[in-house]
């Protein structure tokens, strides 16, 4: 199974900050990984996929970055709606599997 | 727009089989578009893939549930479902179906699936004595 360790667990940060959230492969997964936002009580919301192809109707200052093992998702100039736990997915090979989480939450 | 429902009981006993149907609307259970699975969340913690059905029937499964995941679909009533057996408190989850596009790759040369875009809103099973 690919491993997905995601970093950090949590953050805290202001409204108007840059935040970067990574996760890494245990094995290489090329460019097959997407980026999903998940606000309690909700299903998650995929922002990003193919590691750097912004999803339809998200807004651009979310990015995906990165290829092989190591990938990163940005936010630059943090809104306050975007205070939620975000996930990683590699959907390279099976079983699929999620990255740990990153809760971000207010400064 | 794909729109999908879980529906299926909140409560259930230990050793009892959970039966979930995510009903689909805006698009068609039969299409070659569209993959369909399953994803849970226990309480407090991070998500976890079940298993997929793919358009010609077959399945990809977590091989930390394989021995107790049925996975199917059924084009009559535009649906797929989820049955896992022999649950416990360990199953207490939120429980979301979702779908994923398939697509030819011309990096990867192959028709693969895409990671999952449109979710159900989720369903709680509790699993308690």
């Amino acid at each position: 199974d690919i491993q997905m360790t995601q970093s950090p667990s949590s953050l805290s940060a202001s409204v108007g900050d840059r935040v970067t959230i990574t996760c890494r492969a245990s094995q290489d997964i090329r460019y097959v990984l997407g980026w999903y936002q998940q606000k309690p009580g909700k299903a998650p919301k995929r922002l990003i996929y193919a590691a750097s192809s912004l999803q339809s109707g998200v807004p651009s200052r979310f990015s995906g970055s990165g290829s092989g093992t190591e990938f990163t998702l940005t936010i630059t100039s943090l809104q306050p709606e975007d205070f939620a736990t975000y996930y990683c997915l590699q959907y390279y090979s099976y079983p699929l599997t999620f990255g740990g989480g990153t809760k971000v939450e207010i400064k | 727009q794909l729109q999908l429902q879980e529906s299926g009981p909140g409560l259930m006993k230990p050793s009892e089989t959970l039966s979930l149907t995510c009903t689909v609307s805006g698009g068609s259970t039969s299409s070659s578009s569209y993959s369909w699975g399953w994803i849970r969340q226990p309480p407090g913690k991070g998500l976890e893939w079940i298993g997929t059905i793919y358009y010609s029937g077959s399945t990809d499964y977590n091989p930390s549930l394989k021995s107790r995941v049925t996975v199917s679909v059924d084009t009559s009533k535009n649906q797929f479902s989820l049955k896992l057996n022999s649950v416990t408190a360990a199953d207490t989850a939120v429980y979301f179906c979702a779908s994923a596009r398939n697509y030819y790759d011309t990096r990867r040369r192959s028709t693969v699936t895409d990671a999952f875009d449109i979710w159900g809103q989720g369903t709680m099973v509790t699993v308690s004595s």
